[in-house]
């Protein structure tokens, strides 16, 4: 089993609409939890940290359960440039702060 | 007035070479990785560095040499290139302090390797 398991996609998504997708992972002992965007043929830049409470950082929202391991992110009013890969990201203190990315969920936004 | 740079961006080359990819930050962070990403989009971590201390090593066949010659700095030489090898391989670098404290990546080395 991959530590961290995301749904590949890809989620077709009309403009202005809403969209969410899930992340497990399987170490209990995760203590930071990012969601990355990655563009097409580009590097993965921070999206959002994910916090215990859950937050929100504009139209973005992501939300924490510990105790079924996983995290999830919700898009509102889904604009063409959020048409990216989504990286779930884990990372461990015992591991070296080691982060372990999940595969990516793509999300297309269309007109 | 590029925070992590790598040299170079596009790298072909045939089986059985040796080849070198370079990277730099200019951050001041203290901690810099090895990622290769595959044709499977997978992100996977190959080496960390901490103030030129290797800190992680994954599973990465010895044909793969990191060499960190100061803390902005943190290189990747690989021996008897394969097939295999071709990805791309991104650095990145992260401040020591702070669990919740990102991780900043360079704009990727894509290896073919025929």
């Amino acid at each position: 089993r991959k530590e961290v398991e995301q749904d590949p996609g890809p989620f077709n998504v009309p403009e202005g609409a809403t969209v969410a997708f899930n992340c497990t992972y399987s170490n209990s002992a995760s203590q930071s939890f990012f969601w990355y965007r990655q563009d097409c043929r580009k590097e993965p830049k921070l999206l959002m940290s994910v916090y215990s409470s859950g937050n929100e950082d504009g139209r973005f929202t992501a939300q924490l359960n510990r105790a079924s391991q996983y995290i999830s992110l919700l898009i509102r009013d889904s604009k063409l440039s959020d048409s990216a890969t989504y990286l779930c990201v884990v990372s461990t203190v015992a591991a070296g702060n080691k982060l372990t990315f999940g595969g990516g969920t793509r999300v297309l936004v269309k007109p | 007035d590029t925070a992590v740079s790598q040299t170079p961006k596009y790298l072909v080359t045939q089986m059985g070479n040796d080849k070198s990819i370079k990277c730099e930050q200019n951050l001041g962070h203290d901690t810099m990785y090895w990622y290769k990403q595959d044709s499977k989009k997978f992100l996977k971590i190959m080496f960390s560095y901490n103030n030129k201390e290797l800190i992680i090593n994954e599973t990465v066949p010895n044909r793969f040499s990191p060499k960190s010659p100061d803390k902005a700095h943190l290189n990747l030489h690989i021996n008897s290139l394969e097939l295999g090898d071709s990805a791309v391989y991104f650095c990145a670098s992260r401040p020591i302090a702070g669990l919740q404290e990102t991780q900043y990546f360079g704009p990727g080395t894509r290896l073919l390797v025929l």
